[in-house]
C-alpha cells in the first residue's frame, strides 16, 4: 500500500529564511509525486508535481522539490520565506494509474 | 473551464436533518474524489468514482453516509441523519488520470448544531 510520512506538523521559520517542509513516500511502483498548498478557508491548490522528468521540479511562488529515489523523498524548499508563504503544506503521491494518497500536512507558520 | 464547483459553500443545520452536498468536475476528468477535511483528523478520503462507478468507498464512515455519481458532470454526497460529529469541510476533486493533477473545489462548510 502507498503512505505519505510529513516529518512536522508545524514548521515556523522566519520571513528571509529558508523553508524545508519534509515528505516521504512508499510506493510499490514509480509514483507520481505532489505537492498542494492551502490557504486559510480555500481548497488545495498545485505548488509543483513530479512525473519522471526532471528530478529537481520548480513550482509556483518560488517553491522547488527534489525526488530522491534512494532516499524516498519529495522535499520541498523555498530559499526565503515570505509571509504570504503562510498555509499548510500536503505532499500526496499518485501511483501510476491508481488514486491519490494524501499525507497528513505540515503547517508553515512565518514569523516577522 | 470553471473549474470543480461545489455548493452549497456554506449549510447549517440541526442535528437529524438530511444534508446534501453537490459536485460538478471539470469536463472531461474520468475520476471524482470526495474528502472530508477537519481540525482533529486532517483530510480524509470518502469515496471516489471513475467514470460514475464508485471505486473505493472503505473511507465512508457510516451507513449515514451515501454518494453518487450519476451522470460524468454532477455528483452527490448525502448525510442522513446528520449528527453534530459531521461538522466538517467537504472538498470534491476532480482527475483526469495518470500524471494529471487533482483539481479540487473551493469546499462545502458544513456545520450540525
Amino acid at each position: 500500500a502507498q503512505s505519505v510520512t510529513q516529518l512536522g506538523s508545524h514548521v515556523s521559520v522566519s520571513e528571509g529564511a529558508l523553508v524545508l517542509l519534509r515528505c516521504n513516500y512508499s510506493s510499490s511502483v514509480p509514483p507520481y509525486l505532489f505537492w498542494y498548498v492551502q490557504y486559510p478557508n480555500q481548497g488545495l491548490q498545485l505548488l509543483l508535481k513530479y512525473t519522471s522528468a526532471a528530478t529537481l521540479v520548480k513550482g509556483i511562488n518560488g517553491f522547488e522539490a527534489e525526488f530522491k529515489k534512494s532516499e524516498t523523498s519529495f522535499h520541498l524548499t523555498k530559499p526565503s520565506a515570505h509571509m504570504s508563504d503562510a498555509a499548510e503544506y500536503f505532499c500526496a503521491v499518485s501511483p501510476y494509474g491508481q488514486n491519490f494518497v494524501f499525507g497528513p500536512g505540515t503547517r508553515l507558520s512565518v514569523l516577522p | 473551464d470553471a473549474g470543480v464547483i461545489q455548493s452549497p459553500r456554506h449549510e447549517v443545520t440541526e442535528m437529524g436533518q438530511e444534508v446534501t452536498l453537490r459536485c460538478k468536475p471539470i469536463s472531461g476528468h474520468d475520476y471524482l474524489f470526495w474528502y472530508r477535511q477537519t481540525m482533529m483528523r486532517g483530510l480524509e478520503l470518502l469515496i471516489y468514482f471513475n467514470n460514475n462507478v464508485p471505486i473505493d468507498d472503505s473511507g465512508m464512515p457510516e451507513d449515514r453516509f451515501s454518494a453518487k455519481m450519476p451522470n460524468a458532470s454532477f455528483s452527490t454526497l448525502k448525510i442522513q441523519p446528520s449528527e453534530p460529529r459531521d461538522s466538517a469541510v467537504y472538498f470534491c476533486a476532480s482527475w483526469p488520470g495518470v500524471a494529471g493533477e487533482l483539481f479540487f473545489g473551493e469546499g462545502s462548510r458544513l456545520t450540525v448544531l
